[in-house]
């Protein structure tokens, strides 16, 4: 059972434009969605992380909205630019157990063409 | 300043015989993860250690796997009579430990095991 849902599996954009990654959750003891950002031969790497009692997180070009009720998360990357070609991550974890192992989905493979 | 380290940073092997792959954690973190990346089933969590408490095992694919942490720091993740399925990219990730709000995992760049 996949208990995170990302989409799409891959995005190309033009450069300037906006990149829109979404995720969807199926538990909801998760109080901790980071996305993170992966570039070929590399360990991921924190972008931006959200917690459920906020509804939208800037940082940069990049905005987390999460919609609590629906259960779902999104990554909007604004004036996406060629160094933003990756592939981003999705992820949530819940405090309660004492570690915040990350449940990642499946990846979002994103090109930004010139 | 140094960042998570694995090695090797690859690793060939037959069928059957047993690999170790190493992780040397940010200095001060408490907390390390190993994650297993497969192009089938993305990035799954594999085992945790924080401190000296009993490691969170929960992920391990099989009794084939196995983990330590020697003295707090460096880890060891050993897989046992390897299979085919078995590759993949073994990424390690350590965090401070200290609550949500500073425990970023960084992760290192993993370890890339190909069984033949």
């Amino acid at each position: 059972q996949q208990q995170v849902k990302q989409s799409p599996q891959s995005l190309i954009v033009q450069k300037g434009g906006i990149s829109i990654i979404n995720c969807a959750y199926e538990n909801t003891a998760f109080d901790y969605f980071p996305w993170y950002q992966q570039f070929p031969g590399k360990g991921p790497a924190l972008l931006i992380a959200i917690r459920p009692d906020v509804s939208e997180k800037k940082e940069g070009r990049f905005t987390i909205s999460f919609n609590k009720s629906a259960k779902q998360f999104s990554l909007h990357i604004m004036d996406s630019q060629p160094g933003d070609s990756a592939t981003y991550f999705c992820a949530a974890a819940y405090s309660g157990a004492g570690s915040y192992q990350l449940t990642f989905g499946k990846g979002t493979k994103l090109s930004v063409i010139p | 300043g140094a960042g998570v380290s694995q090695s090797p940073s690859n690793k060939v092997t037959e069928k059957g015989k047993d690999v170790e792959l190493r992780c040397d954690p940010i200095s001060g973190h408490t907390a390390l993860y190993w994650y297993r990346q497969s192009l089938g089933q993305g990035l799954e969590f594999l085992i945790y250690f924080q401190g000296n408490s009993a490691p969170d095992k929960s992920g391990l694919p099989s009794d084939r796997f196995s983990a330590e942490r020697t003295g707090g720091s460096v880890s060891t993740l050993t897989i046992q009579r390897t299979q085919q399925e078995d590759s993949a990219v073994y990424l390690c990730a350590s965090s401070p430990g200290r609550g949500w709000e500073t425990d970023t995992q960084y992760f290192g760049p993993g370890t890339r095991l190909t069984v033949l």
